[in-house]
């Protein structure tokens, strides 16, 4: 059974960088056949991409959060990270790393999802 | 990016009745497009990829149809567990991957 869970700081300051790891068990980081996403979802709002990132380190993310994405991969740990730098409260939101069906070498649907962790910018 | 639109935003159905959603997006997507169901306090669940193939455990109940700018997500006789919210997600153009911006059903 897959598995994926999300941990990190609940609260971030204002302009600081907000840091997520995933750790996945039941599957590996490096299949070939996933790629490894982040979405978030506002509050009480819909469900934003944030980006992804494949086994071999290429990675997309979302042109609407102006370059601040980072994310990166660590198959010895089984885990994949999320950096969102810059943040502000609309950056509120509560975070979820998935896992993507690749599809013809892009990515596709999200067949697992971690359970979600609420990440609140404030002072 | 591909707009996606959901509608309605709310249905009320009563258990046991059908109940019918949809997704229009703003150009074609051919067949790549998934429905999640989303439960309160819960991670989305995958119910339905390449518009009309159910997810693994995925209850015959759910039924998705359509192709291009137009797909349907039918639930055939709603049960109690199936009250949530329901988004579409297209993945035919990156970036980014687009969400509608879902469908609550209700108790009616």
């Amino acid at each position: 059974q897959v598995q994926l869970q999300e941990s990190g700081p609940g609260l971030v300051k204002p302009s600081q960088t907000l840091s997520l790891t995933c750790t996945v068990s039941g599957a590996s980081v490096t299949s070939v056949d996933y790629y490894w996403s982040w979405v978030r979802q506002l509050p009480g709002k819909g469900l934003e991409w944030i980006g992804y990132i494949y086994q071999s380190g290429s990675s997309y993310s979302n042109p609407s959060l102006n370059r601040r994405v980072m994310t990166s991969i660590d198959t010895s740990k089984n885990q994949f990270s999320l950096k969102l730098r810059s943040v502000t409260a609309a950056d509120t939101a509560v975070y979820f790393c998935a896992r993507e069906r690749r599809i013809g070498g892009s990515g596709g649907y999200v067949d697992n999802w971690g359970q979600g962790t609420l990440v609140t910018v404030s002072s | 990016e591909i707009l996606m639109t959901q509608s309605p935003a709310t249905l009320s159905v009563s258990p046991g009745e059908r109940a019918t959603l949809s997704c229009r997006t703003s150009q074609s997507v051919s067949n790549n497009l998934a429905w999640y169901q989303q439960r309160p306090g819960q991670a989305p669940r995958l119910l339905i990829y390449g518009a009309f193939t159910r997810a693994t455990g995925i209850p015959a109940r759910f039924s998705g149809s359509g192709s291009g700018t137009e797909f349907t997500l039918t639930i055939s006789s709603l049960q109690s567990e199936d009250f949530a919210l329901y988004y579409c997600q297209q993945y035919t153009n990156w970036p980014p991957w687009t969400f509608g911006q879902g469908t609550k059903v209700e108790v009616k």
